[in-house]
């Protein structure tokens, strides 16, 4: 079946660290793999995409890239702020059966000054 | 603004009572989804509708209905709440089944206590 593991947390930071929140995923065939993010009392927007192997999905200053010999999409920022502050999802659209999101259980990041 | 509306925001019910949790999108959308969120278990897929006149079960389908009333709008029901069904709930759309190209589109959600 499908699923999404991600790293546990809660992830704490001082501003401009180095952050990574590591994904591994199981799927058939070829999934397309996404990052979510969820600010405090809102709905989850997506801050990037990849969709096929070695692809790598970027915005905003953060980074993963589709590596599908780990089966892994660690999401990665070089240097965070307090406004990246929320709750970050791994997910995965599977290429076959119902074509919908399978998320991971979400990483808390607090990012202090 | 373009997005999705979920009314009401906030919600107290007692057990055995029922309700309806509204969305709407505005954004021309054909998939819509409805979600809950519990701690510890991520997001989890209620119902969809890959397009409008259609719904389809996702992985937690029991204690709930939904309609697809027309393209823009996609409600969920609670017809005998419980408390397993406390959650924040979620509606999203997307511009086809699965969102591949510009990802769903998710409203600010429905904080839902059953007592």
């Amino acid at each position: 079946g499908n699923s999404v593991t991600q790293m546990e947390g809660p992830v704490t930071l001082s501003e401009e660290a180095f952050l990574t929140i590591n994904c591994t995923y199981t799927a058939t065939g070829y999934p397309s793999l996404f990052w979510y993010v969820q600010y405090p009392g809102e709905g989850l927007q997506l801050l990037l995409k990849a969709t096929k192997a070695d692809d790598k999905g970027s915005n905003k200053g953060f980074e993963a890239t589709y590596r599908k010999e780990t089966t892994s999409f660690h999401l990665e920022k070089g240097s965070v702020q307090v406004s990246d502050s929320a709750v970050y999802f791994c997910a995965l659209r599977s290429q076959t059966g119902a074509n919908n999101l399978f998320f991971g259980t979400g990483t808390r990041l607090t990012v202090i000054p | 603004n373009a997005g999705v509306t979920q009314t009401p925001k906030f919600q107290v019910l007692k057990t055995g009572q029922s309700m309806t949790l509204q969305c709407a999108q505005d954004m021309n959308h054909n998939s819509m989804y409805w979600y809950r969120q519990d701690p510890g278990m991520g997001l989890r897929l209620i119902y969809y509708s890959a397009s409008e006149g259609t719904t389809d079960k996702g992985e937690v389908p029991n204690g709930y209905n939904v309609s697809r009333l027309n393209k823009r709008e996609f409600s969920l029901r609670l017809e005998s709440a419980a408390p397993s069904q406390t959650s924040v709930y979620f509606c999203a759309s997307s511009e086809a089944l699965g969102g591949v190209s510009y990802g769903y589109t998710f409203g600010s959600g429905t904080r839902l206590t059953v007592v």
